[in-house]
């Protein structure tokens, strides 16, 4: 069965600092990933996907995620946080449909 | 090339009344999956329709339906309004090209707005 756990819902860090949002996932077959941000009132925009071609993916806007097997995770980072990237963020995970985390919601102190 | 569109952006209905949601895909997709989101249970998948039929569903009660059109567009459908289905309801469009299992990118709309009172 495919699932993914988002292990924060809230992280807070301080304009300019690095950004670290947590998933986890569960999947009976090597699975495709992705992360997806959304901001308030808006639909969700695609950050990145993994997709086995390379563990380290980068995506728009500063953000990657580096695919771990051994540890079945899958965060997502940035190196300098921006007041822009504040928003809901969620991971999901492919089956037979997408499978979404609950969503971390980050807030950019300034 | 436009993307995935979504009409209206907002309603309010009351209780009892039907809703017909309407969403365009993005040019060449074929699949266009629904979904419902609230802040209680989160994003959850409704059904996913590839070339005019019904591929995959979740588990909503029989009040929710959908159906797609031979141009990809889609619509959805609630039956007898209840509160709880006030909700974000999002629609998003991949190539589909996965089969039943899910394999490509999924690209959402801005969403639908429903407030049932």
């Amino acid at each position: 069965a495919q699932s993914v756990t988002q292990l924060d819902s809230h992280v807070s860090v301080s304009e300019g600092t690095p950004v670290l949002l947590r998933c986890n996932y569960s999947s009976s077959y090597s699975p495709s990933l992705f992360w997806y941000v959304q901001h308030p009132n808006k639909g969700l925009q695609l950050l990145l996907k993994y997709t086995s071609a390379a563990t380290l993916v980068k995506g728009i806007n500063g953000f990657e995620a580096e695919f771990k097997k051994s540890e079945t995770s899958f965060h997502l980072t940035k190196p300098s946080a921006h007041m822009s990237d504040a928003a809901e963020y969620f991971c999901a995970i492919t089956g037979n449909q997408f499978y979404f985390g609950t969503g971390t919601s980050l807030t950019v102190i300034p | 090339k436009a993307g995935v569109t979504q009409t209206p952006r907002y309603l309010i209905k009351t209780r009892g009344q039907q809703v017909t949601l309407s969403c365009s895909p993005i040019s060449g997709h074929r699949s266009v999956s629904w979904y419902q989101q609230t802040p209680g249970q989160g994003l959850q998948f409704l059904f996913e329709y590839f070339s005019e039929t019904q591929r995959n569903k979740g588990n909503f009660p029989g009040r929710f339906s959908g159906r797609q059109f031979s141009n990809s567009r889609s619509e959805m459908n609630v039956s007898t309004l209840e509160l709880g289905d006030s909700a974000l309801y999002l629609c998003a469009s991949s190539l589909g090209s996965g089969g039943e299992r899910f394999t490509d990118t999924q690209y959402f709309g801005p969403g639908t707005r429903l407030t049932v009172l």
